[in-house]
């Protein structure tokens, strides 16, 4: 099993409706966990970041933990076809003050 | 600010050619990656400085991939000899912390071709 997993879509989603992204992870990643952006031919750049069990919410975005199932997931509302881009999800490593872990990335499409 | 600064944007070269990349980290951070990202192995870090000291290079592939950070506004990451299989989106980023809410801030990456 990967140390941290995501679908790698690509997920299609209608303009307007609600997108959610989901990342898994194992046992020696579970301190923090972030998500990243990333559009065709760009660096990645940081939308939300959550360590604490449960929502936390920036505008249309909402990143959700539940340590128990060791997933993390990223909602995003009111989609936009600007939102349309790979969104990578990483990890960092239980005892590192810097490695992360990063998943392969979901490619999100959002249809007019 | 202008942000973390790479170059060159593109760089094709053959086997067997040195290839350096460059890196200007935002001023004032004191940690300085070093990533590759392809389709097939996705991002991964290669070595990572704190305050100009190189901390971790386990994720170098091999002897042939060597990275410096003479001072705090300058990094460089050598291959040489380059082969086709180094070809790859080669990311410099930097951090003014680690820590639970650590956030990266990425170059625009270079992008390696070697035939």
């Amino acid at each position: 099993q990967k140390e941290v997993e995501q679908n790698s879509g690509p997920l299609s989603v209608p303009e307007g409706a609600i997108a959610s992204l989901n990342c898994t992870y194992s046992d020696r990643v579970s301190q923090s966990f972030f998500w990243y952006r990333q559009y065709s031919g760009k660096s990645p750049e940081l939308i939300m970041s959550i360590y604490s069990n449960g929502d936390k919410e920036d505008g249309r975005f909402t990143a959700q933990l539940n340590k128990a199932s060791q997933y993390v997931s990223l909602l995003i509302r009111d989609s936009q076809p600007s939102d349309s881009a790979t969104y990578l999800c990483a990890a960092r490593v239980m005892d590192s003050n810097y490695q992360l872990i990063w998943g392969a990335g979901t490619k999100l499409i959002i249809k007019p | 600010d202008a942000g973390v600064i790479q170059s060159p944007r593109h760089e094709v070269t053959e086997m067997g050619q040195e290839v350096t990349l460059r890196c200007k980290p935002i001023s004032g951070h004191d940690y300085l990656f070093w990533y590759r990202q392809t389709m097939m192995r996705g991002l991964e870090l290669l070595i990572y400085f704190n305050n100009n000291v190189p901390i971790d290079d386990s994720g170098m592939p091999e002897d042939r991939f060597s990275a410096k950070m003479p001072n705090a506004s300058f990094s460089t990451l050598k291959i040489q000899p380059s082969e086709p299989r180094d070809s790859a989106v080669y990311f410099c980023a930097s951090s003014n912390r680690t820590g639970l809410n650590e956030k990266l801030f990425f170059g625009s990456g270079t992008q390696l071709s070697v035939l």
